[in-house]
């Protein structure tokens, strides 16, 4: 099975701290995404990867930034987070390109970070 | 860019009870997504549809996507406690973009 995990579950930071939130896949996926989920507004896409080193950005990427060292790890950086980035943050991990029809997303369980 | 709605945004049936949750696009669906999401956990692949006029089933849910292409309904019959969470469905654009999610609610 796909595993996709993220650092944490829970995650409370104030104003103006730089935010680290780390994800894992463990099968070989070349592209891996950052989402954001919020109430009414369902998942909106930040930033996503096809490859290491490489980075696109998706729908809102401000106030963010995101790291690709190595395949298997993808991380989001708020460096300097806000209260309206309190927020449901999912990851996710896919097998082929974007344009690939069988493009199936594996998630990861999501951090749920509230910045005070 | 590709939009999705979802309808109705949130519902709340009796255990035992069918019901429809609708996903309409703006724009022509080449690869439909439905996924579930049990609140406050990541989200869980249930099936993906392709050809217009295509159905599939897993148990108690059945997934359609319209001839057309751009509406798919996700049904479920005789639902139970365990089908309660968010229904996400997706389309593939370039990017993966989702609807809103729908929020089911099953009262025992």
């Amino acid at each position: 099975d796909v595993k996709v995990t993220q650092s944490s579950r829970y995650l409370v930071k104030r104003t103006g701290e730089k935010v680290f939130l780390e994800c894992v896949q463990d099968m070989d996926h070349e592209n891996m995404f950052w989402y954001r989920q919020d109430p009414g507004l369902g998942l909106r896409l930040i930033y996503f990867s096809y490859d290491v080193k490489m980075k696109e950005k998706g729908d809102i990427p401000e106030g963010y930034s995101v790291s690709r060292e190595k395949k298997e790890r993808f991380s989001l950086i708020l460096e300097s987070a806000s209260t309206n980035q309190t927020s449901m943050y999912l990851c996710a991990s896919s097998l082929w390109g974007p344009g690939e029809v069988y493009n199936e997303q594996f998630f990861g369980p999501g951090t749920r970070l509230t910045v005070l | 860019s590709q939009e999705l709605e979802q309808s109705p945004q949130s519902l709340i049936v009796q255990e035992g009870k069918n019901l429809t949750i609708n996903c309409t696009s703006s724009k022509t669906l080449y690869g439909l997504y439905w996924y579930k999401q049990k609140y406050g956990e990541g989200l869980i692949f249930l099936m993906m549809l392709q050809k217009g006029g295509e159905e599939k089933s897993h148990e108690k849910i059945t997934a359609k996507l319209d001839e057309k292409k751009q509406q798919s309904s996700l049904h479920i019959t005789a639902s139970q406690p365990s089908h309660a969470g968010i229904y996400l469905c997706g389309a593939l654009a370039g990017d993966m973009r989702f609807g809103a999610g729908t929020r089911l609610t099953v009262k025992p």
